[in-house]
């Protein structure tokens, strides 16, 4: 079984502050844990994604995650937040045993403040 | 451009029709999915497909059905057995699995009526 829960429904931050997204998963084999962005009326696109090759993934738009195993933890985090970054985040799991479905969090809504 | 379609945009439905949504994609990938989008619920797997010509359910299948004769075509029909059919429906596909990355199209708004 695997399940994934993301800590606060809503963060809001200002221009330039630091961005700090929660994601804890939960899989009984090594995961595949990604995190995707969603903006308003369109489809989630993908932001970053964890294959156990490094604990520290870097993604797009200067957005990285640090996988941490003995914490079930694979939190996203960005040093400045622009004004474009407001969007919902999602994070996901998935794994070799279960390859035909992923788990979905019930998203972060990120809201940057001028 | 490679990518992955979604048509309608937009869909209404009066009760006790069942509808179609279409999604194509020219990625050349074997697996397909669709999911459901509720506010403040994530995204909730329906089906996928991981071949053509075979499917499987996801969570969330009942009062809908999925064919995949085409390696580029999943459309989904949500039949009037769904009995909460408004909401916002995901398309995606990827390489070979939910392992590798899901490319989602823009998605189709569905409102009953």
């Amino acid at each position: 079984a695997q399940s994934v829960t993301q800590l606060g429904s809503h963060v809001s931050v200002s221009e330039g502050a630091l961005v700090l997204l929660r994601c804890n998963y939960s899989s009984s084999v090594p995961p595949y844990l990604f995190w995707y962005v969603q903006y308003p009326n369109q489809g989630l696109q993908l932001l970053l994604k964890y294959t156990s090759a490094a604990t520290l993934v870097k993604g797009i738009n200067g957005f990285e995650a640090e996988f941490k195993k003995s914490e079930t933890s694979f939190h996203l985090t960005k040093p400045s937040a622009h004004m474009s970054d407001a969007a919902e985040y999602f994070c996901a799991v998935s794994s070799n045993t279960n390859a035909g479905k992923s788990t979905f969090g019930d998203g972060t809504t990120l809201t940057v403040k001028p | 451009d490679g990518g992955i379609t979604q048509s309608p945009k937009y869909l209404f439905r009066k009760e006790g029709q069942n509808v179609t949504l279409s999604c194509e994609q020219n990625l050349n990938h074997d697996a397909m999915y669709w999911y459901r989008q509720d506010p403040g619920q994530g995204l909730r797997l329906i089906y996928y497909s991981q071949i053509v010509n075979d499917f499987q359910k996801g969570d969330i299948a009942e009062g809908y059905s999925v064919s995949r004769e085409k390696k580029e075509s999943f459309p989904l029909t949500v039949t009037s057995a769904q009995k909460n059919p408004t909401a916002f429906y995901l398309c995606a596909s990827s390489l070979y699995s939910s392992t590798d990355t899901q490319y989602f199209g823009p998605g189709t708004r569905l409102t009953v009526l």
